[in-house]
């Protein structure tokens, strides 16, 4: 049992680029979410889904892009990378969203240059 | 919007001492309230979950209570250990999960 698997772990982009991050969980959870981690900020939502084919953005979903077209995956992609986009990424689940518990993967570290 | 504050930002104490960490929400509606700790460099691991209903949970060395009427929970550690050095975060559930900055907790041996 993975739990909650995030790749890539490290990631070094150029401004503009774009890229993907993955999430895959494996405990039949409807709620996944993503959220970034700065220091001094805390956890900040950027978007979540409720189920295969629905999304909804968080707290800070500017030039993050997600789709979720099966219950399992819950991919994170940056349409053109900027530096205030260098952060700690975490994706995480949860059975039924607010009444479950919820789970994490262990990150992925992003660096814009 | 929920806010959830977490007091102190940062605890060192010598080993073997009992420390109680806090975490205070403005919104009491809801589902329940969770504890994690976060190892640096690392994610973030669930150590307790206290449904609404209930007024505490126990694992091991750790007991997590909550008061929803006062918007209050603590995670109080019995003998700590150096191995209990990390960051502390709570997170109210409601419609939404909320989270505090965290507790960084030094245990000095």
């Amino acid at each position: 049992n993975a739990g909650v698997t995030q790749t890539p772990k490290f990631q070094v982009l150029k401004t503009g680029q774009s890229m993907t991050l993955q999430c895959a969980q494996d405990m039949n959870h409807e709620y996944m979410s993503w959220y970034r981690q700065d220091p001094g900020m805390g956890l900040r939502l950027i978007h979540y889904s409720v189920g295969a084919g629905i999304t909804d953005q968080g707290e800070v979903p500017n030039g993050y892009n997600v789709s979720r077209s099966t219950t399992e995956d819950f991919p994170l992609r940056l349409l053109s990378a900027a530096p205030s986009q260098t952060s700690v990424y975490f994706c995480a689940s949860s059975y039924s969203g607010g009444p479950g518990e919820l789970f994490f993967g262990e990150g992925s570290r992003l660096t814009v240059l | 919007k929920q806010e959830v504050t977490q007091i102190p930002a940062a605890l060192s104490v010598p080993e073997g001492e009992n420390l109680v960490l806090n975490c205070s929400f403005t919104d009491s509606a809801i589902y329940n309230l969770q504890w994690f700790r976060q190892d640096p460099g690392k994610g973030l691991t669930s150590l307790l979950l206290i449904q609404s209903s209930q007024r505490e949970q126990t694992s091991g060395r750790l007991n997590a209570s909550l008061d929803k009427s006062s918007g209050r929970s603590t995670l109080y550690i019995a003998a700590s250990q150096p191995g209990d050095s990390a960051t502390y975060l709570c997170a109210s559930n409601g419609n939404q999960f909320y989270f505090g900055t965290g507790t960084s907790l030094t245990v000095i041996p």
